[in-house]
């Protein structure tokens, strides 16, 4: 069974850059593709992007200047920075993989509560 | 971007009632090649990641229970509970993977009346 773990700080200062890795277990990471998802507090859920095992990535337009994804496949992990970070960044960030065919998100870490605060 | 909108916001349903969300997608979410709809739904209880019901429209993830369903085709759609229990409250997304950005609807927070 694939499991995904969110790691890094929970409290990032504005301005600062937010880096958060996602470990994945229980299969490899080279295929399918790696997704990072986030959720205000009380609020929906924003798709930030992924990446291909490969390299590729897809970013959210509305975040792409500041948002970089990358792979380590020798770790099995993927990463996710984001640059100049304010308070409208906090939020839970997930990690996910989507089930084989499909974009929908069967497979989510526990998510990784991200306050921005000086 | 696609917009995808729920309604209701939230919704009151009593036990063993049946409960119907509704999601609009701002462009048909329907692939004509393949004739399938790219969008999923999803239940998110408090503190736990969402967790996938239904994709492609209206097909069962596995282990999900057969009260939920969903329907609909191009730009409505709808996730049904035919027999509402305890457990199913919740806040309930839908979420298009047509085209990216994927974007999801507000949410619909479903409580026991």
């Amino acid at each position: 069974q694939v499991q995904l773990q969110e790691s890094g700080p929970g409290l990032v200062k504005p301005s600062e850059t937010l880096s958060l890795t996602c470990t994945v277990s229980g299969g490899s990471i080279s295929t399918y593709y790696w997704s990072w998802i986030r959720q205000p507090p009380g609020k929906g859920l924003e798709w930030i992007g992924y990446i291909y095992y490969s390299g590729s990535t897809n970013y959210n337009p509305s975040l792409k200047s500041r948002v970089t994804i990358s792979v380590d496949t020798s770790k099995n992990q993927f990463s996710l920075n984001v640059t100049s970070m304010t308070a409208a960044d906090t939020a839970v960030y997930y990690c996910a993989r989507a089930q084989s065919g499909t974009s929908s998100y069967l497979y989510w870490g526990q998510g990784a509560l991200v306050t921005v605060s000086s | 971007d696609i917009v995808m909108t729920q309604s209701p916001d939230s919704l009151d349903v009593s036990l063993g009632e049946r409960a119907t969300i509704n999601c609009k997608s701002s462009q048909s979410v329907l692939y004509s090649s393949n004739n399938k709809n790219y969008l999923a739904w999803y239940q998110q209880k408090p503190g736990q990641p969402p967790k996938l019901l239904m994709y492609w429209a209206s097909t069962r993830e596995s282990g999900v229970p057969e009260r939920f369903s969903g329907s609909g085709s191009g730009t409505d759609f709808t996730l049904t509970i035919s027999s509402l229990q305890a457990e199913d409250v919740a806040v309930y997304y839908c979420q298009q993977y047509y085209s990216t950005p994927h974007t999801f609807g507000q949410g619909t927070k479903l409580e026991i009346k």
